[in-house]
């Protein structure tokens, strides 16, 4: 069974840059896009972008100017940066695995909240 | 970007009803149109992918219907474990674009 656990520090300060490891279990990462995906607390879901396991990136135009997504195949493992953080960044972020075919994240880490505040 | 609207935004309902939650989008999207279930504290969790495709394991009182920008997912009979909410999104094209969500509660 595949299993995704996002691991990153639950507060950041304002100005700096947030990153946050994805680590896959079960499974490889090669083959598949994996998109990160936040939250904010008691709203909404909004997609970040995603990376293909070569290396390949597709983000968001809200994120765009702001948002590094890597993989590392060695370490079967996803990675997201996100600069200039600012308290609208607060949110739970989620890793997920994308479906074959754009069929939808088919599995997703647990999440982790990451608040902004001095 | 593809605006996604979900309605109604909440919905209370009894154990044992029907229960439809409609979902358009803001262009023709094909079939690439997913459900998800939401449970407090808990991640995201897909039901329907492909607009009406059953993920492994989702019960079958759950259904998805549509194409195009008018989508449905429906469920025959809600049992307890159902109340939740529910998301849908599309992934025709990037940026993949969520509706905002249907809270379904309890009558």
């Amino acid at each position: 069974q595949v299993q995704l656990r996002e691991s990153g520090p639950g507060l950041v300060k304002p100005w700096e840059t947030l990153s946050l490891t994805c680590i896959v279990s079960g499974g490889s990462i090669s083959g598949y896009y994996w998109s990160w995906i936040r939250q904010p607390p008691g709203k909404g879901l909004e997609w970040m972008g995603y990376v293909y396991y070569t290396g390949n990136t597709n983000y968001s135009p809200s994120l765009k100017s702001r948002v590094t997504m890597s993989v590392d195949t060695s370490k079967n493992q996803v990675s997201l940066k996100l600069s200039s953080m600012t308290a609208a960044d607060t949110a739970f972020y989620y890793c997920a695995r994308d479906g074959i075919g754009a069929s939808g994240h088919d599995y997703w880490g647990q999440g982790t909240l990451v608040t902004v505040s001095s | 970007d593809i605006q996604m609207t979900q309605s109604p935004s909440s919905l209370s309902a009894s154990v044992g009803d029907r229960v439809t939650i409609t979902c358009r989008a803001s262009q023709s999207i094909s079939r690439y149109l997913n459900w998800y279930q939401q449970k407090p504290g808990q991640a995201p969790k897909i039901l329907i992918y492909a607009a009406s495709s059953f993920q492994s394991g989702v019960p079958s009182r759950f259904s998805g219907s549509g194409s195009g920008t008018a989508f449905t997912l429906t469920i025959s009979s809600l049992q307890r474990e159902d109340f939740a909410t529910y998301y849908c999104q599309q992934t025709y094209i990037t940026p993949y674009t969520f509706g905002q969500g249907t809270k379904l509660e309890i009558k």
